[in-house]
């Protein structure tokens, strides 16, 4: 089954304790993205990737770290997690079509809390 | 700056009627739009794209318009059902921008029994 797969589900930590959430896709897709999702705010990006070894700030990259040595994964790694970055965390990925942009498909989160 | 945006955050509908979720949008180089639909405890799961060569497209119950002279978009769900219950967003490509989307900041429908 084509997907998008993050863990954990759910995580607790406290203050400037270093973490990873995981992402793994099996659909070969070249691009990947990390979102996190505040009420009122919607979707707002952290980090992208186009390739392997190739990846850029999106929006709100302030306190995150992303690395991607291999297609299929990419982590999302935060060295010393604050109060402020407790929020709902979704992965996603997409192909690049043969008309261009394509859908994203996303993972079903990571709700992360920071003590 | 450029920026999706949806005109009502809440909607409520009585289940079997129509409903009409709407989406403005400022970038007039956006030539992909997307509708994702995103219930409780879920991600985001794609319903329907449009292009910008076109200003209607059918899915099942679901259509899409695009009216590009007013840079508006819009969802429109047939027969509503309790299972339609979740938020919506839209979200916008450029195509000479393979990495931005920019999504709306969603309405939530709900669908009264």
């Amino acid at each position: 089954e084509a997907q998008v797969t993050q863990n954990p589900r759910y995580l607790i930590t406290v203050t400037g304790k270093k973490l990873t959430v995981t992402c793994s896709q099996n659909m070969n897709h070249e691009y990947m993205s990390w979102y996190r999702q505040d009420p009122g705010l919607g979707l707002r990006q952290i980090y992208y990737s186009m390739n392997v070894e190739v990846t850029d700030k999106g929006d709100v990259p302030e306190g995150y770290k992303v690395s991607r040595k291999e297609k299929r994964n990419f982590p999302l790694i935060l060295e010393s997690p604050s109060p402020n970055q407790t929020s709902l965390y979704f992965c996603a990925s997409k192909p690049w079509g043969p008309q261009g942009n394509e859908k994203l498909f996303f993972g079903s989160g990571t709700q992360l809390s920071v003590l | 700056g450029e920026s999706v945006g949806l005109h009502l955050p809440t909607l409520s509908v009585q289940e079997g009627d129509n409903s009409i979720i709407n989406c403005a949008y400022s970038n007039s180089a956006s030539d992909y739009f997307i509708w994702y639909k995103q219930e409780s405890g879920k991600g985001p799961q794609f319903i329907i794209d449009i292009r910008s060569n076109m200003d209607k497209r059918q899915g099942q119950r679901v259509t899409v318009l695009l009216n590009k002279t007013v840079k508006h978009l819009s969802l429109q769900i047939a027969a509503t059902q309790p299972g339609d219950s979740a938020v919506y967003f839209c979200a916008e490509n450029s195509g000479t921008s393979y990495d931005k989307v920019i999504f709306g900041p969603g309405t939530s429908l709900s669908v009264i029994p």
